[in-house]
């Protein structure tokens, strides 16, 4: 399978509980970006990665995120403490920067946090 | 101010008809712009993108950019039932910026 890979489909927390998500990206692609996103939204950006990375995370995301990507591979998504407000569907995106332009965002099929 | 702003509709065309999605951001600097559709339930995926001002043409998809206003128009024609999703435009800087959506328009074609 050449697509992007996410990992659980869904979560179901309690609040206070921490949760981690795993997303595997295409094999070749450099890049590798997490999103939020509540219904009736855009995708809302979170932090992405060139190889190990940490390019940028949001401003609007708290301490109790936090992300890695060991080796340029695949990516881990961490929330501490879990609040009722973080649930959302948690996409992953992978691309590669062709000649530094062209940005193409392929999408996993996102892990669906709901906390209750 | 948004970075990227969309209406959010829905937006109801008849079957065959044109449906246009309209699209503005607030970078300048921005220079890759994006269309994306998201069925309900799914995941988005990219169908068009323009990094030159005027018209590009895909199928029954054709992008619009223009640079001066900052908006970007994505026009369907012939448009099909198949076609009902939520259309997401983003942006982004050449050079290694990260990708900005829109809130999405969703469109309804009514056979």
């Amino acid at each position: 399978d050449t697509g992007v890979s996410q990992n659980p489909r869904h979560k179901i927390t309690k609040r206070g509980q921490n949760v981690t998500f795993r997303c595997d990206p295409i094999s070749e692609h450099n890049r590798l970006y997490w999103y939020r996103q509540t219904l009736g939204q855009g995708p809302e950006f979170l932090t992405y990665f060139q190889n190990e990375a940490q390019l940028e995370k949001s401003r609007l995301l708290s301490d109790r995120f936090s992300a890695e990507r060991p080796k340029g591979s695949f990516s881990t998504l961490e929330i501490q403490r879990t609040e009722q407000g973080d649930s959302a569907m948690y996409l992953c995106a992978s691309s590669s920067l062709d000649h530094g332009t062209n940005e193409k965002l392929f999408f996993g099929s996102g892990t669906q946090l709901s906390v209750l | 101010q948004k970075e990227v702003e969309q209406n959010s509709g829905p937006l109801s065309v008849p079957e065959g008809a044109i449906a246009s999605l309209n699209c503005t951001y607030s970078d300048r600097g921005s220079q890759s712009f994006f269309w994306y559709r998201q069925y309900s339930g799914k995941s988005p995926e990219l169908i068009m993108f323009i990094y030159s001002n005027g018209d590009k043409e895909d199928g029954r998809f054709t992008a619009q950019l223009n640079k001066a206003s900052q908006y970007v128009s994505l026009l369907i024609r012939d448009s099909q039932p198949s076609d009902s999703a939520t259309y997401l435009c983003a942006v982004n800087r050449v050079g290694g910026f990260k990708t900005i959506f829109g809130a999405g328009t969703r469109l309804f074609v009514k056979a």
